[in-house]
Order: C-alpha cells, then structure tokens, then sequence
C-alpha cells in the first residue's frame, strides 16, 4: 500500500510569489490535514479536510488556504510570500479523522523563500 | 490553549543504554498523546501513543507512562541502537479530529557507539 505522496519535494521562490503544494493520502484514507515545520517554531497544524471540507483550522493568516478533491487528494496553497514562510510542509492522513486512528505523515516539501 | 513542553532538546547516549523524553501538557483536557520519530528526511512516523484511561503503554523495547495529575507523559527507550538516532516529538490533543494535535519542540537522540 502506497503512504502519503507530497509533491514536489523542494521548491524554491521569491517574496510575493505564491506556491500550490499537492497531497496524495493513503488509498482509502479521506482525512487529509497540513503542517507547517520549521526549526524556530516546530510543527504547527494548519487545517485538515475531510470529504472536500475544510474541517479544523489552525491559526494561521488567511494567506494560507487548502482545498480537497472527490479523490481525496488535497493541495495547500500559500499567496504573497513571506521570507518567514520557508519551511518544511507535511501533509498526514487518516480513514476519518478521529482519534481512534494513526496519523500517517508524507516525506514533505521543503519550501524555500527568497 | 493546549501547550506542550518536550525535555531535553538533545540527548546523547550509549548503545545499549536506555533514553528517556519528558513532556508536560497544559490542559487536564487533553486525553490522547502520541509520539513521533522523525528520521532525516522524512515525516514523523507514530511510534507509539496512550490514552488518557491507562498510564502506561509498552510495544517492545519502547514504553510511555502517563501521570494525569501531574499532566507529565514520558518515552522510555530500553537497550537503544544506532537506529533509534532520530528526532523524537511528543504531542497531546484534545480534540475529536486525530489531525489537529499539538507537538513538543522535540528532543534530538543520539546513539553513541
């Protein structure tokens, strides 16, 4: 069974950019949720979406936003970047989302702000 | 909010002896707490996690106890091999969702030869 795909792996940009990361889950899994991790802050959750809905939110600024396909595949998205917003973004899914069940994280990708 | 404190930030030890993570949380509320290994280059894998109704938790040479009234849990590594050399988070959550937990700064473990 395939784990989590994150693509791509390392991206580079400059301030103001914007940049879309993609998350293919576990088959089967309709949980998908976004972390952000960085060496100052550690590993902070952004939101998670479960059948295309955002679900819970963490507290970052609006210029952070997520989306979740039928195919349970979802793409985070980060507009006007910030030098503060290099990081690495893990993305981690479940079947449900519930506490009952593990949470199975991606390899990451590594985002570089210039 | 939730807030959770990990001790120590590094830790070096000899093969073969044993390691141990603290962490404290901050709200009585918090009732599920796993623990993620994180190896370079790659994303935190659940190791092991516990519950609020049990203190303690074993899987092999790894174990978590759980003290609700002090609000402390802890990682207790047995007989450590160079592979166990990773980052170690602990996390504690609250909510329904098993998403949206809060980790620990980390502690990264080192194996001595």
């Amino acid at each position: 069974k395939a784990g989590v795909t994150q693509t791509p792996r390392y991206l580079i940009k400059t301030r103001g950019q914007q940049v879309t990361l993609s998350c293919s889950p576990i088959s089967g899994h309709r949980s998908v949720s976004w972390y952000q991790q960085t060496p100052g802050q550690g590993l902070q959750f952004l939101f998670e979406y479960f059948s295309e809905t955002q679900r819970n939110k963490g507290n970052f600024p609006g210029r952070f936003s997520g989306r979740q396909f039928s195919n349970s595949r979802s793409e985070m998205n980060v507009s006007t970047l910030e030098l503060g917003d290099s990081a690495l973004y893990l993305c981690a899914s479940t079947s449900q989302g519930s506490t009952n069940e593990k949470l199975f994280f991606g390899s990451g990708t590594q985002l570089s702000v210039l | 909010g939730e807030n959770v404190e990990q001790h120590p930030s590094t830790l070096s030890v000899q093969e073969g002896d044993s390691a141990v993570i603290k962490c404290t949380y901050s709200d009585s509320a918090s009732n599920y707490f796993p623990w993620y290994k994180q190896e370079l280059g790659k994303g935190p894998q659940l190791i092991i996690d516990i519950r609020s109704n049990v203190g303690e938790k074993k899987d092999q040479r790894i174990a978590v106890t759980l003290n609700k009234t002090a609000k402390h849990f802890s990682l207790h590594i047995t007989e450590t091999q160079p592979e166990d050399s990773a980052v170690y988070f602990c996390a504690a959550s609250i909510y329904s969702s098993a998403s949206k937990i809060i980790f620990g700064s980390g502690t990264r473990l080192s194996i001595r030869p």
